[in-house]
């Protein structure tokens, strides 16, 4: 049973950078492509990108110029890194995963998610 | 707007069965599988539907789904107060570099 918990500032200034962290527990770090989706208040969801441990990544093209997406196996954590965000980047951020071994079988694991709010 | 075509809104009384309708197009419900995920208020999606109409386990056999061209359908039958909940589709999409498309979302309510 995998568990994922993001943390990080709930509020950011605009043209600053967002940064979250997704600590993994119950899972090997290697099984999984490790992923970020967002949802503004109120609206759907958006695909940001995934990362594998070995560090290969893909992101949705309409984030890619201000996303990076990194992953930290020793602490089991990866992590988000939105830049020049503006009130637009204000969402309920989760973390996900997809089976290395499988990826058409959907997003099974969420982590609660964490509101960050983009204001000065 | 999404890449997914959702209607805004879906409603059924208990025990009746209701469908909620996707629409993209061949780079991804065309091309690839379809995922139906349901979200609860205040809540994480939960994932309903993979592969087009398989269940993860756990998941009530009163969900499945279908999948024709470039539209997908999730049906709920024998609905319940409890399925009151925002509902989603998605996809992965090959028209750029792939990329994991959701529609706009589905508000069902039970009357």
């Amino acid at each position: 049973q995998v568990q994922l918990q993001e943390s990080g500032p709930g509020l950011v200034k605009p043209s600053e950078t967002l940064s979250l962290t997704c600590t993994v527990s119950g899972g090997s770090i290697s099984s999984y492509y490790w992923s970020w989706i967002r949802q503004p208040p109120g609206k759907g969801l958006e695909w940001i990108g995934y990362i594998y441990y070995s560090g290969s990544t893909n992101y949705n093209p309409s984030l890619k110029s201000r996303v990076t997406i990194s992953v930290d196996t020793s602490k089991n954590q990866f992590s988000l890194k939105l830049s020049s965000v503006t009130a637009a980047d204000t969402a309920v951020y989760y973390c996900a995963s997809l089976p290395y071994y499988d990826i058409l079988t959907g997003y099974y694991y969420w982590g609660q998610g964490t509101l960050v709010t983009v204001s000065s | 707007q999404s890449v997914l075509t959702q209607p805004p809104s879906a409603s059924g009384t208990p025990g009746q069965r209701v469908t909620i309708s996707c629409s993209g197009s061949s780079s991804n419900i065309g091309s690839n599988y379809v995922y139906w995920y349901q979200q609860l208020p205040g809540t994480a999606p939960k994932l309903l539907i993979y592969r087009n109409n398989q269940r993860p386990s756990g998941v009530p056999d009163r969900f499945s789904g279908s999948k024709s061209g470039t539209s997908a359908s999730l049906a709920i039958s024998g609905l319940r107060s409890e399925d009151e909940a925002d509902y989603y589709c998605a996809a992965w999409d090959d028209s750029l570099s792939p990329r994991y498309v959701f529609g706009g979302g589905t508000k069902l309510t039970v009357l």
